[in-house]
């Protein structure tokens, strides 16, 4: 199983720039999540979806976070316009439904914004 | 609403000493508990589970028991390695309040010296 697959695994671009990250999360999974971690603020929760549909979006910051699901092996997450204070890490987990079950995480995409 | 609370780090131990990181959470139905591992470069990986109180978690010499009585989860090692070293998260899922959802904590970060 190939787990997680995040893209890209790093971006570097320059503020005003459209940014758009790429998941693919494992096979058989109807939970998808994105994250975004900060050393100021460590681990946020920015999205989630489940069976493609966004079920909770309050963690996206503002209106230049959009973030899709269009088939169950995909999802993009996209900042447009992009600003010095989005450089983060930010991961994609996905997940089976059900409380008990684990998230595997992808490797993450380190983006900065300059 | 929900929320876990993980002790600040860092945390640095000589080899072979004993770990404890504390984690205590709140929730309003029935959660399951994890312990998460991230280590430098890495994503998430996940640790140790519960899904029920009185329930331990084991895995890799670190354990972990649900107390439902205190609302904790604390993490342990009876000997800790330099290979330990990461970032630890304690997280919590709901699954008694009608929705599923992850509440990850801050994270801990341990350092183990030779």
């Amino acid at each position: 199983d190939a787990g997680v697959i995040q893209s890209p695994r790093h971006e570097v671009t320059e503020m005003g720039q459209e940014v758009t990250l790429r998941c693919k999360p494992i096979s058989g999974h109807n939970s998808l999540f994105w994250y975004r971690q900060t050393m100021m603020r460590g681990l946020e929760l920015l999205i989630y979806f489940n069976n493609n549909v966004p079920i909770d979006d309050s963690g996206m910051p503002e209106d230049r976070f959009s973030a899709k699901m269009p088939n169950a092996s995909f999802s993009t997450l996209k900042i447009q316009p992009s600003e010095p204070r989005d450089s983060a890490v930010y991961f994609c987990a996905s997940s089976p439904s059900g409380a008990g079950n684990e998230q595997f995480f992808g490797p993450g995409t380190r983006l900065t914004v300059l | 609403g929900d929320s876990v609370t993980q002790m600040e780090g860092p945390v640095t131990l000589s080899e072979e000493a004993f770990l404890t990181i504390n984690c205590t959470y709140t929730a309003t139905g029935y959660p399951s508990l994890f312990w998460y591992v991230q280590y430098p470069g890495e994503g998430l990986q996940l640790l140790l589970k519960a899904t029920k109180a009185d329930d331990k978690g084991s895995n890799k010499g670190f354990e972990a028991t649900y107390r439902k009585e205190t609302t904790s989860f604390h993490l342990e090692k009876g000997s800790v390695q330099v290979s330990d070293s990461a970032v630890y998260f304690c997280a919590l899922s709901d699954r008694g309040s009608g929705t599923y959802k992850y509440i990850f904590g801050t994270g801990t970060r341990l350092k183990v010296l030779a």
